[in-house]
């Protein structure tokens, strides 16, 4: 069985500050990988993901992220964060294929909360 | 529509009661999933239609809860006997699956319910 963490509950970071928001993740099996993104009072909207090739992926809104299969990683980045970047951020991961157990996993979400 | 849409945005309703919530996926997405996002908490899967197939109810937390799906599109989540630990935002998403398993999911923007 797959599982995710993101060890940071809540991420306060300045303006125009870089930001990087982990996680971690579990799997006996190749993984596809995904951030998502959810705005206040929104439903959730995918920032970016990994399924194969360049371990660094780029997303929506300057966000990237890198694949480390050596420590089980896919940790979040942007260089500058904006006000308008303040959300919650949830990792995700699923096996490749369709079954009954390839559904995507999530992880409980960073808060990320930027001060001007 | 141009998105997956759920009604009602917002539930309240009083203990015992039972509550239907509905979800509207894009147009011509095979996949359809229910999760539950309760306050300070990740994302709880619940229930996961693909096609025709038998849906995959693994994450239904109790026999108070059921969902169906009729004709392939529009996806019903019934609670009935509603607790107080209910209340929650109950989030649809849909996606085109190929069977790989790397296609986004499309979010909604979620019904909040209240049980009182």
């Amino acid at each position: 069985a797959q599982s995710v963490t993101q060890l940071d509950s809540q991420v306060p970071v300045f303006e125009e500050a870089p930001v990087e928001l982990r996680c971690n993740y579990s799997s006996s099996v190749s993984v596809y990988l995904f951030w998502y993104v959810q705005y206040p009072n929104q439903g959730l909207q995918l920032l970016l993901k990994y399924l194969s090739g360049s371990t660094l992926v780029k997303g929506i809104n300057g966000f990237e992220a890198e694949f480390n299969k050596s420590q089980t990683s896919f940790h979040l980045r942007k260089p500058s964060v904006h006000i308008s970047d303040t959300a919650e951020y949830f990792c995700a991961v699923r096996t490749p294929g369709y079954s009954s157990a390839s559904k995507i996993i999530f992880g409980s979400g960073t808060r990320l909360s930027i001060r001007p | 529509g141009a998105g997956v849409s759920q009604s009602p945005s917002n539930k309240v309703t009083e203990k015992g009661k039972d509550v239907e919530l509905r979800c509207d996926p894009i147009s011509g997405h095979t996949a359809l999933y229910w999760y539950r996002q309760s306050l300070g908490q990740g994302l709880e899967f619940l229930i996961y239609f693909q096609g025709n197939s038998a849906p995959d109810k693994s994450g239904l937390p109790s026999d108070r809860f059921s969902a169906e799906r009729t004709g392939g599109s529009v996806s019903t989540l019934t609670i009935q006997r509603t607790q107080q630990e209910d209340s929650a935002v109950y989030l649809c998403a849909s996606s085109f699956d190929s069977g790989q398993g790397n296609n986004e999911q499309f979010f909604g923007p979620g019904t909040r319910l209240t049980v009182l």
